[in-house]
């Protein structure tokens, strides 16, 4: 059962313009959601997060929106940069408790 | 660098065999995570310790068992190994047990 779906095995964007990663769940439980970026040979790192209470988070190039009423996340990236070039994970807990990840997305951005 | 150690990197095994895996949490955090991604696959949770307890389970197989020790690093022990197991397998840690975790670089298993 997944209750995570990045339905993007890839994305291939230009350097400067924008990237935008979705993340499907069905859990409704689901409270609290974060992106994972992970390079290769390396572990993920936390990126960004958003709670159920808002709609919306911003970490200077990144942002991430959350609609519940559709259980859709996306992560925006403006501008990319090709250092962004990396596999992103979404993932999903019901109050803090595990993360469920999804199968990620792998972004190139190309110079 | 997270500040949570994994040891070894690589392993490489035959079928039916056991091998240990160990994890050292980032310093005071209480929570360890195990995870396995396969090929193409998403992180797949498999069990988490707090401070010595466990506290969730995932989709870990019975020939899998883990333990957090007292001065908090863990150790997953898989056994009898099949050609399946081969996979990357991350610890992760956090401080209270929820939310934001830390991974490790992971240990590329690999059976033969």
């Amino acid at each position: 059962d997944q209750q995570v779906k990045q339905n993007s095995p890839s994305l291939s964007v230009q350097e400067g313009r924008i990237s935008i990663l979705n993340c499907d769940y069905t859990n409704s439980m689901f409270d609290y959601f974060l992106w994972y970026k992970k390079y290769p040979a390396e572990g993920p790192t936390f990126l960004i997060s958003i709670s159920s209470i808002k709609d919306k988070n911003e970490d200077g190039r990144f942002t991430v929106f959350l609609n519940k009423s559709a259980k859709h996340l996306s992560l925006h990236i403006v501008p990319s940069q090709p250092g962004d070039s990396a596999v992103y994970f979404c993932a999903a807990s019901e109050r803090g408790n595990k993360l469920v990840f999804g199968a990620g997305t792998i972004l190139r951005v190309k110079s | 660098d997270s500040g949570v150690t994994q040891t070894p990197k690589h392993l490489i095994t035959a079928t039916g065999q056991r091998v240990t895996l160990r994890c050292s949490p980032r310093s005071g955090d209480l929570s360890v995570y195990w995870y396995q991604q396969s090929l193409d696959q998403g992180l797949q949770f498999l069990i988490q310790y707090y401070n010595g307890e466990e506290r969730a389970k995932g989709n870990i197989l019975e020939r899998f068992s883990a333990q957090q020790f007292p001065d908090l690093h863990s150790e997953l022990n898989l056994s009898s190994l099949e050609l399946g197991d081969s996979a990357l397998y991350f610890c992760a840690s956090s401080e209270t047990g929820r939310g934001k975790l830390f991974f490790g670089s992971g240990t590329q298993l690999s059976v033969l």
